[in-house]
């Protein structure tokens, strides 16, 4: 079946520095979505992409989407304690139904 | 505009108790997703419905776990009977259409001991 593979599993960065996380399905994707996790909370929708190539961006945040349709990456400029969560890929095919990634955990030091 | 509200927020019983979680969908969406969150297996669909039907309730752990939605406003998870690896936090979320984000509630954070 359909599977999203999210790397890395933690990050730990200095607060500045840059982050970026991966996202890699095991089938072409009809879009993808990203959502974010704070500590204790629920999932929150980032953004969508839906276009071969696609690249969006949301202030320090820049979303990628493959030519293939089936990476994906998000990259977080200059990271602020703000940041701090669990950042989820999450995939749709052919169906209706999305699968996420384990999501990336990250954790700036201050 | 309410959010996806589910119910309760904490849940703590002993082994063999039957455990029933509840959620409402935000007003519209025609499409609402149960998930389990842990951290070794991170958030899985345990199943999903359209328009009250379930769809695909293949990340079901066991017969223990059963869904309804009897109508558009309302749906529930039940654990009977409940083991101590079912604790997790018990995610619902609801979207509108095919192509849509899908909205979280709160969470039900699950206890068996």
């Amino acid at each position: 079946g359909q599977q999203v593979m999210q790397i890395p599993q933690y990050q730990h960065v200095q607060e500045g520095e840059d982050f970026t996380t991966y996202c890699n399905s095991s089938t072409t994707l009809s879009n993808i979505q990203w959502y974010k996790q704070r500590p204790g909370g629920h999932p929150v929708f980032l953004i969508q992409l839906v276009k071969s190539g696609e690249v969006k961006k949301q202030k320090r945040l820049t979303f990628q989407f493959g030519e293939a349709k089936k990476n994906s990456s998000l990259h977080i400029t200059a990271t602020q304690t703000t940041d701090v969560g669990t950042y989820f890929c999450a995939g749709m095919g052919r169906d209706d139904k999305i699968i996420f990634g384990k999501g990336t955990r990250l954790h700036i030091l201050p | 505009d309410a959010g996806v509200i589910q119910s309760p927020r904490h849940e703590v019983t002993e082994m063999g108790q039957e455990v029933t979680l509840r959620c409402k969908p935000i007003s519209g969406h025609d499409y609402l997703f149960w998930y389990r969150q842990t951290m070794m297996r991170g958030l899985e669909l345990l199943i999903y419905f359209n328009n009250n039907v379930p769809i695909d309730d293949s990340g079901m752990p066991e017969d223990r776990f059963s869904a309804k939605m009897p109508n558009a406003s309302f749906s529930t998870l039940k654990i009977q009977p409940s083991e101590p690896r079912d604790s997790a936090v018990y995610f619902c979320a609801s979207r509108r259409g095919t192509h849509q984000p899908q909205h979280f509630g709160d969470g039900t954070r699950l206890s068996i001991l």
